[in-house]
């Protein structure tokens, strides 16, 4: 089914640990993003990418860092885990800057930092 | 700092009764407005979308209404149903973005329809 799919669905890591969370999309979307949500502060965007080898930073980019090497893939890093960071992630892809057609989100990837 | 403002952070509605949710914003360049409904345990979808030439939009049960003098924006949902039961973001966009495509998030209004 085409989408947005994220791995893993979820993890637990002991602070100080470092991961990797990929975000996969099969639309030929030019931008994707990602985002965490947390309890009474909605959305709120950590990087994102407008193009295969770009990226830039969102509202909440500090302890992480983001790739796009391949055009269908968005990866987060944490590179020192903190319990700050415990949230559920959220990728999400558009196909065009005019939004028109929204974003589509994957199903998400919750993650608990112990 | 929190540029749309979303209210309230949670909502009971009878069912067939009418659900409206609202967010205000700050910045003046915003000038696309979509509402997104997030099911528990999924990603949030596009339900609905508005830009400001027009003061309201209505795609079968839901609208939305836009005061572009008060930067406001509402959505109505009529003859809610159980099914309606999630939680709802407003967000907004400059639009075009010129360089700047991300949209900004409120934070969430989590809606209940009771029988």
């Amino acid at each position: 089914n085409a989408g947005v799919t994220q791995t893993p669905k979820f993890r637990v890591l002991k602070t100080g640990q470092s991961m990797t969370l990929l975000c996969a999309q099969d639309m030929n979307h030019e931008y994707m993003y990602w985002y965490r949500q947390d309890p009474g502060m909605g959305l709120r965007l950590i990087h994102y990418s407008v193009g295969e080898g770009t990226t830039a930073k969102g509202e909440v980019p500090d302890g992480y860092n983001v790739s796009r090497l391949k055009k269908q893939n968005f990866l987060l890093g944490l590179e020192s885990a903190a319990p700050s960071q415990t949230s559920v992630y959220f990728c999400a892809s558009t196909p065009d800057r005019l939004g028109n057609y929204g974003y589509t989100f994957g199903s998400g990837t919750r993650l608990t930092v112990v | 700092q929190q540029q749309v403002k979303q209210s309230p952070q949670s909502l009971i509605v009878q069912k067939g009764g009418i659900s409206i949710i609202n967010c205000a914003y700050e910045n003046t360049a915003f000038d696309y407005f979509p509402w997104y409904q997030q099911f528990p345990g999924k990603g949030p979808a596009l339900l609905i979308a508005i830009r400001p030439d027009v003061s309201e939009k209505k795609e079968g049960r839901f609208t939305i209404s836009f005061n572009k003098s008060a930067k406001q924006f509402s959505l109505h949902i009529m003859d809610s149903q159980p099914g309606d039961s999630a939680t709802y973001f407003c967000a907004a966009s400059i639009f075009p973005n010129f360089g700047n495509e991300k949209l900004t998030f409120g934070t969430g209004t989590r809606l209940t329809i009771i029988p």
